[in-house]
């Protein structure tokens, strides 16, 4: 049974330049969600995908955009990069809140992305 | 707007002491989990707290959770070099209705020494 994987492992891009990272859930989680992290703070929450709709959304500027496909894999957009964006970005699978088990939420390995 | 505070945010333990790591939440909440993060890794999922007084152990580690102080504590006994990493708590967002949008806590590293 797979777990949550993530594409690319690392990516370096430059400032102005656009990003898709790629998250494929939990065999049989419907929920993608998607966190940001900077060196040496915790995880922000992006936002969050299910049935192919954003859900719920955290404190990001517009040119973090999402979607998510039919077979509940999801990518993460970012536009117009800046040095700030540099961060581990991880997602998280889960079903969706209120079924039995949801509060089960498994990360992914992250991708590392550096802007130059 | 949730807030959560860990402490310490750095500790340095001898091997066999024990500590406690303290997670403080700002808004009632109906579940509250602990991760592991080791140097640039992802989070692995350590315990999910679901309801008031809910304690739980693995190993030398143990959580436990006060819903009406809004504090839940990680207590280390006998500290080993391998539990050597970042520690963060994670409360959800929403109550009466969880949404698995998770506000972290700060973190906590710790180094156990020989």
């Amino acid at each position: 049974d797979a777990g949550v994987t993530q594409s690319p492992t690392h990516l370096i891009k430059t400032r102005g330049q656009q990003v898709t990272l790629r998250c494929s859930p939990k065999s049989g989680h419907d929920t993608v969600s998607w966190y940001q992290q900077a060196l040496g703070q915790g995880p922000q929450f992006i936002f969050q995908y299910y049935e192919e709709e954003e859900r719920q959304r955290g404190n990001f500027p517009d040119r973090f955009s999402g979607h998510q496909f039919p077979n509940y894999s999801s990518e993460l957009n970012v536009n117009a990069l800046l040095l700030g964006d540099s961060a581990l970005y991880l997602c998280a699978s889960s079903l969706i809140p209120g079924t039995p088990s949801s509060y089960e939420q498994y990360f992914g390995p992250g991708t590392r992305l550096t802007v130059t | 707007e949730l807030k959560v505070e860990q402490n310490p945010l750095f500790l340095s333990m001898q091997e066999g002491k024990n500590y406690t790591i303290y997670c403080n939440y700002s808004t009632t909440s109906d579940r509250l989990y602990w991760y592991r993060q080791d140097p640039g890794k992802s989070l692995e999922s350590l315990f999910v707290l679901l309801s008031n007084g809910a304690v739980k152990q693995e190993g030398r580690l143990m959580a436990s959770l006060d819903t009406k102080a809004r504090l839940s504590t990680l207590h280390i006994t006998a500290a080993v070099h391998d539990l050597s990493a970042t520690y963060f708590c994670a409360v959800d967002s929403s109550y009466g209705g969880a949404t698995n949008k998770l506000i972290f806590g700060t973190g906590t590293l710790l180094a156990v020494q020989p």
